[in-house]
């Protein structure tokens, strides 16, 4: 069973410029959650989608950060315009939890971001 | 609230001598843990999960960690080191019937031949 994939893995931008990131979750996985990772810290979340529906976008900086899950599989996260401290490895996780439970959350290997 | 305190920021250990990684968890409802591995340049992959079944729970490549609900932790453990064990490990705490995960700040652990 292929896992959580995404793209890049890496990514190099100038600050101000907008960069996107792209998340497949695996398949028959309803719920996807992407996370940022700043260096020497564990995962915080960002969004969560239950299919096209975000459920919890919280912690998503809605002035610059975005994201979409149009057909409930695939999602985007883009930033625009991207700034130094956006240097981090955003993660994509998925699980086929559904609101209110507790499941497994199996993560992709992530985008690293360098904005210089 | 729920909250997750990782001891060691770095453990360092010799091939084939025991590894313990400790973890102090906070939670207000009956907690699932995790620990999650993280190798370089890697996703994290899961290690081993708690959810309120057997006290002693067996995870992948031989780790095991023992839930405490009277000193509130989740130590990991594993009886003999090997050289592939060199990753980023995190202890992971959600609330029962939520799905958000808090995640502890991670401990390095390295492995000497």
């Amino acid at each position: 069973e292929a896992g959580v994939v995404q793209s890049p893995r890496y990514k190099i931008i100038e600050k101000k410029q907008p960069v996107a990131f792209w998340c497949n979750p695996i398949s028959g996985h309803n719920t996807l959650y992407w996370y940022r990772q700043n260096l020497g810290q564990g995962p915080e979340l960002l969004i969560r989608y239950e299919n096209e529906e975000a459920v919890d976008d919280s912690q998503l900086p809605k002035d610059r950060f975005s994201a979409e899950r149009l057909k409930g599989v695939d999602s985007t996260l883009k930033i625009q315009p991207a700034e130094l401290g956006d240097s981090a490895v955003y993660l994509c996780a998925s699980s086929p939890a559904h609101r209110g439970s507790t499941d497994t959350q199996y993560f992709g290997p992530g985008t690293r971001l360098t904005v210089l | 609230a729920q909250s997750v305190t990782q001891l060691d920021s770095h453990v360092s250990v010799s091939e084939g001598t025991p590894v313990l990684l400790r973890c102090n968890y906070s939670s207000s409802y009956s907690p699932s843990l995790f620990w999650y591995v993280q190798h370089p340049n890697k996703g994290l992959q899961l290690l081993l999960k708690y959810t309120s079944a057997a006290t002693l729970v067996k995870g992948i490549n031989g780790f095991e960690a023992e839930f405490k609900k009277s000193e509130t932790s989740f130590h990991l453990t594993k009886p003999s080191a090997h050289m592939s064990d060199a990753a980023e490990y995190f202890c992971v705490v959600s609330s029962a019937n939520d799905y958000k995960l808090s995640f502890g700040a991670g401990t390095t652990v390295t492995v000497r031949a």
